[in-house]
């Protein structure tokens, strides 16, 4: 089975600091990874998106990738309260429909 | 752009009862949407992938008779919860992906469909 791996947290960070969130997938064909935060009883919205090895930014957040590791990590800087919410991490397949798996998130609390 | 509209937000109906959710693509074109189900405090399940003109695809574990989807044109996917019944009270979430955005664009959710049955 296809699996994204997620710790659930909470993880706590004062505001101002570096949130760093981490996700491992099993899926080798997986091709693209993304980031969603969830606010509780909302919808997911896509925080950012990568398909290369690397890193890659953008304003605050920066996403990494390292296929060779199956790993995949969020780095939000200079954290804020609003940030306080769930992150999930997805895993999109190469093949048929190009299905996207959840992990089970990690919520985020960024204390003022 | 690429926004996805679902509903009703909120259905609260009795067990036996039938309720149709509705995912629409308003500003793009989706032959495929994907409906999502989540209980408190977990993840995403994918449920069925909807294809435009065709039969969804069940995810294993999934009844097919109990949660029919239809997908009658490239904007609208519908799903429908036949009787309904205490344990399929969830948030139900659809989502699509406009490929116009490329090979690794992301899916679009909705805003998601409490619903509550009693």
């Amino acid at each position: 089975q296809k699996e994204v791996e997620q710790n659930s947290g909470p993880l706590s960070v004062p505001e101002g600091a570096i949130a760093s969130l981490n996700c491992t997938y099993s899926d080798r064909g997986s091709q693209s990874f993304f980031w969603y935060r969830q606010y509780s009883g909302k919808s997911p919205e896509l925080i950012m998106f990568i398909y290369s090895n690397g890193d890659k930014e953008d304003g605050r957040f920066t996403a990494q990738l390292n296929k060779a590791s199956q790993y995949v990590s969020l780095l939000i800087r200079d954290s804020q309260p609003s940030d306080s919410a769930t992150y999930l991490c997805a895993a999109q397949s190469s093949g048929g429909y190009q299905k996207v798996t959840f992990g089970t998130g990690t919520k985020l609390q960024v204390i003022p | 752009g690429a926004v996805v509209s679902q509903h009703p937000s909120r259905v609260i109906c009795k067990s036996g009862t039938s309720v149709k959710i509705e995912c629409r693509s308003l500003d793009f074109q989706a032959t495929t949407m994907f409906w999502y189900r989540q209980f408190p405090k977990k993840s995403l399940m994918l449920m069925a992938t909807s294809n435009e003109g065709s039969k969804a695809t069940y995810e294993q574990g999934v009844e097919k008779d109990k949660f029919l989807i239809n997908h009658a044109s490239l904007t609208l996917s519908t799903l429908t919860v036949t009787s309904a019944h205490p344990e399929d009270s969830s948030f139900y979430i659809c989502s699509a992906r406009d490929f116009v955005e490329g090979q690794h664009s992301p899916l679009h959710f909705g805003n998601g469909t409490r619903l509550t049955v009693t």
